[in-house]
């Protein structure tokens, strides 16, 4: 079993630029949530999808989007890029309702806007 | 909305020696609680988490943690700490819903360095 894969590790790109990270869930797990972790912090919720859909969303402005595909991995995206998006962004999968508590992690993606 | 303190942001420790890694949370209802540690470059990894019962926890690599309602607390504890320890921890908490689909609010975190 891979685990929670995410791709690119580390990414830098330039003020206003848009980027987009992905993620593919552990086997079995058909929700997906997204965490940034800025340097020296703890991860902050940015938001969750399950059946394709956000469902639940943390205190992000939407220049932060995301989207679940039918096989369940989830791409992250960012528009117009601020300094302060300089962060580690996690994905975290779960198995879905009733089937367990415990959320996996990613290794993250390291995304440095200069 | 529930939040999360953790009381020290960073725990220097010599190898062999005990140590307790504070964790406080605040919330109106019922949640879960959970402690996961973050080594360099990487993810996180559950340590161990409280649902309900014992409010005793026992984690992986030899670490455990109290639940204390009456204080809001969910301290973690190891008796004896390697230089292998040394990591980012952090206390996470979430309501208590539906299972498998929750969103958590962490601290921000306790750095533990282990000395030899």
């Amino acid at each position: 079993d891979a685990g929670v894969t995410q791709s690119p590790t580390h990414l830098i790109k330039t003020r206003g630029q848009q980027v987009t990270l992905r993620c593919s869930p552990k086997s079995g797990h058909d929700t997906v949530s997204w965490y940034q972790q800025a340097l020296g912090q703890g991860p902050q919720f940015i938001f969750q999808y399950y059946e394709e859909e956000e469902r639940q969303r943390g205190n992000f402005p939407d220049r932060f989007s995301g989207h679940q595909f039918p096989n369940y991995s989830s791409e992250l995206n960012v528009n117009a890029l601020l300094l302060g998006d300089s962060a580690l962004y996690l994905c975290a999968s779960s198995p879905g309702a009733g089937r367990s508590t415990e959320a996996f992690f990613g290794q993250g993606t390291r995304l440095t806007v200069v | 909305a529930q939040s999360v303190t953790q009381l020290d942001s960073q725990v220097p420790v010599f190898e062999e020696a005990p140590v307790e890694l504070r964790c406080n949370y605040s919330s109106s209802v019922s949640v879960y609680l959970f402690w996961y540690v973050q080594y360099p470059n990487q993810g996180l990894q559950l340590l161990l988490k409280y649902l309900s019962g014992s409010t005793l926890v026992k984690g992986i690599n030899g670490f455990e943690a109290e639940f204390n309602k009456s204080q809001t607390s969910f301290h973690l504890r190891k008796p004896s700490v390697h230089i292998s320890d040394t990591a980012e921890y952090f206390c996470a908490v979430t309501l208590y819903m539906d299972t498998g689909r929750r969103a958590l609010t962490f601290g921000s975190g306790t750095r533990l360095q282990v000395q030899p």
